[in-house]
């Protein structure tokens, strides 16, 4: 079974630094793309961007490009989601999902989020 | 990028069917049929329910469909239950290996 697994919460202050975690079990992790969602308190999902585990090419929603630093380590089979200096608004849960894809003779495609982990919160405040 | 558009919140009674909407554009919704969407119950992950626009993941009740017609995909969910009462959200290839969610949707079961 596939299972996704974050790290914990966490309480920091503006200005502060953070790199959350997740680490994939039950599968090969290897070869997928895992993306990062956001979910600020009260509101809707909203998509950040994605990492290839393989070899750690990324690609980053506009919204959240030179925001957020998206890493990886696939001898620990683990995604890293990163912020150099925290901001209020940062506050939020983050949640990370495995990306299936859809591919065809001549490319391949992200399709949808077939597994997400329990998600971690991150609480910004002085 | 622009979020998909998905009406704030849709309401029905138990037993009846409704219809979520999700809007976007010739870049995403409507160049791919590659839409997804998920329900999410308050405090929990949200769960996929439909994918490729109108496919089932295994273990997902067939009173959930989709379809797509040009930049518009819609979710229906029949038979309504108290149980369906959730945030729903569509979601979208947009190209360039990027992909875009709904607002979200609040379903009430009256």
């Amino acid at each position: 079974e596939v299972q996704l697994e974050q790290s914990g919460a966490e309480v920091k202050k503006p200005g502060e630094s953070l790199k959350i975690s997740c680490k994939g079990s039950g599968y090969s992790f290897t070869n997928d793309w895992i993306g990062w969602v956001r979910q600020m308190p009260g509101k809707g999902l909203e998509w950040m961007g994605i990492i290839y585990l393989g070899d750690s090419e990324t690609r980053y929603s506009p919204s959240f490009q030179g925001q957020v630093t998206m890493s990886a380590d696939k001898s620990l089979r683990t995604a890293y989601l990163q912020w150099s200096s925290l901001k209020a608004t940062d506050t939020a849960i983050y949640y990370c999902v495995r990306h299936r894809l859809f591919c065809t003779r001549v490319v391949c495609r992200l399709d949808y989020c077939d597994s997400w982990g329990p998600g971690t919160l991150v609480t910004v405040s002085s | 990028q622009s979020a998909l558009t998905q009406p704030a919140s849709v309401s029905g009674s138990p037993g009846q069917s409704i219809t979520i909407s999700c809007t976007g554009t010739s870049s995403d919704v409507g160049a791919y049929n590659l839409v997804s969407w998920y329900q999410q119950h308050p405090g929990k992950v949200p769960k996929l329910i439909i994918y490729e626009a109108n496919k089932r993941p295994s273990g997902v009740s067939n009173r959930f469909s989709g379809s797509k017609s040009g930049n518009t995909a819609s979710l229906t969910i029949s038979g309504l239950q108290a149980e369906d009462e959730a945030d729903y959200y569509c979601c979208s290839y947009a190209g360039s290996r990027t992909l875009v969610f709904g607002g979200g949707t609040k379903l009430t079961v009256l």
